[in-house]
């Protein structure tokens, strides 16, 4: 089954700790994207990549990082430098440029404490 | 700032009324999307409409774009109990990569 998986749904962490989030996707998709949803908001875009190698930054990056070394993975590290990291966050792909929608893996909720 | 805007945040109605929902951007876009979302879930694709398309259908979705208003709705005919999520429009500027997705309209359908 082509999809795109997120692991894990559920992520505990301390405060202080980095902790690395998990995509893939095997739908042979060039562009990935990485986003935060808060309780009863929107989302808001944290990093894109449009092609392996290459990543851009979106609107709330700050104490955030990734990688896209391989098409089919984009993780995203949550580091101790982010100060409100309890949230819901969605990892996406597509085919690159406006034109095409964008799949949607289930999400990881990351609680720090 | 948000560059869509979802109106009404609430809304709640009957099964079987229709529903709907509208959304307001800021630039110029290429295109606009509506994304549905399940409670603690990812947001699934609804439907696409292009700046030079005035309305699309898909099944019991129908879209409207108005590009000079920046403003599009989006209307769910013959609702069910298991329509009740949150609906979210996105958008792209026109040249940009960047999605910038509403703070959605949690539909809730009554049986």
């Amino acid at each position: 089954d082509g999809g795109i998986t997120q692991s894990p749904k559920y992520l505990f962490r301390k405060e202080g700790q980095n902790v690395t989030l998990s995509c893939e996707q095997n739908l042979n998709h060039d562009a990935m994207y990485w986003y935060r949803q808060d309780p009863g908001q929107g989302l808001r875009l944290i990093y894109y990549s449009q092609i392996v190698n290459d990543f851009q930054k979106g609107d709330i990056a700050e104490g955030y990082s990734v990688s896209r070394e391989k098409k089919e993975s984009f993780p995203l590290t949550v580091t101790s430098a982010q100060k409100n990291p309890t949230a819901f966050y969605l990892c996406a792909s597509s085919y690159p440029g406006q034109t095409y929608e964008q799949y949607f893996g289930p999400g990881t909720r990351l609680t720090v404490t | 700032s948000q560059q869509g805007e979802e109106d009404p945040q609430a809304l709640s109605i009957q099964e079987g009324e229709n529903a709907t929902m509208n959304c307001s951007y800021k630039t110029s876009i290429n295109n606009l999307q509506w994304y549905r979302q399940n409670s603690g879930r990812g947001l699934v694709h609804l439907i696409l409409i292009r700046s030079n398309e005035r309305e699309k259908h898909s099944g019991r979705l129908r879209v409207t774009l108005d590009t000079s208003k920046k403003s599009s709705s989006l209307l769910i005919t013959a609702s069910r109990a298991a329509d009740t999520a949150s609906y979210f429009c996105a958008t792209a500027a026109s040249g940009t990569y960047k999605y910038i997705f509403g703070t959605g309209t949690r539909l809730k359908v009554l049986a």
